[in-house]
């Protein structure tokens, strides 16, 4: 089945260093790739997606690039600020159609500190 | 708040009482989602439903759990004779039947069973 695997955590960094948070996946065909984040006392909200092949997700500040050569989908953010602070998912849907289920890795928890 | 809305936000139990969890979803969206999350996990998918029909469950969503949506606005979720091995933080998502698909989670309802 579809699965997801991401680095662990936690991660500690300083103010205005350079964030990547590994993801790779399994999965068949072409699944819709994506970022979630969840700041403390709040629900997950997307961060980023990516739809195909060679796609890159951003906002933020954060970016992410959909490479199905080495199915992975690597979080990037060239300078973090205290207020990225937050759990980061990487997650998948598969290509099955009219399925909307999402399947998530275990999340990395990430500190910045000033 | 316009977004997606659970209660109640925790719940104790002693072990074989039964639970109720309800999800009020986006007004505009037509799908919900229920997810449960343990701790140092992601989120793990339990069931779907498009309007008022439940569309998928998940080999997770054992006999004691039922998930409704009778009109296809709020959903809830019930836990009957419940196990220590159901605490967990379950969460419910919403989303619109077209377009990125994006799901948009609300903050979980923490199940703590004793």
């Amino acid at each position: 089945g579809d699965s997801v695997t991401q680095m662990e955590g936690p991660v500690t960094l300083s103010e205005e260093a350079f964030l990547t948070i590994n993801c790779t996946y399994t999965a068949t065909g072409y699944p819709s790739l994506f970022w979630y984040v969840q700041y403390p006392g709040e629900g997950l909200q997307l961060l980023l997606k990516a739809t195909k092949a060679d796609d890159k997700g951003s906002n933020k500040g954060f970016e992410a690039t959909y490479r199905k050569e080495t199915t992975s989908f690597h979080l990037e953010k060239g300078s973090v600020q205290v207020s990225d602070s937050a759990v980061y998912f990487c997650a998948l849907r598969g290509i099955w159609a009219g399925s909307y289920q999402l399947t998530f890795g275990k999340g990395t928890k990430l500190s910045v500190i000033p | 708040d316009t977004g997606v809305s659970q209660d109640p936000r925790h719940k104790i139990t002693k072990r074989g009482q039964n639970v109720t969890f309800r999800c009020d979803p986006i007004s505009e969206h037509n799908r919900l989602y229920w997810y449960r999350q343990t701790l140092g996990q992601g989120p793990e998918f339990l069931t779907y439903f498009q309007n008022e029909a439940q569309l998928e469950k998940s080999r997770l969503l054992s006999d004691r759990f039922s998930a409704e949506r009778p009109k296809g606005s709020f959903s809830t979720l019930e836990i009957q004779r419940t196990e220590q091995g159901d605490s967990a933080m379950y969460l419910c998502a919403s989303s619109l039947n077209r377009g990125t698909g994006e799901l948009f989670f609300g903050e979980g309802s923490r199940l703590t069973v004793l």
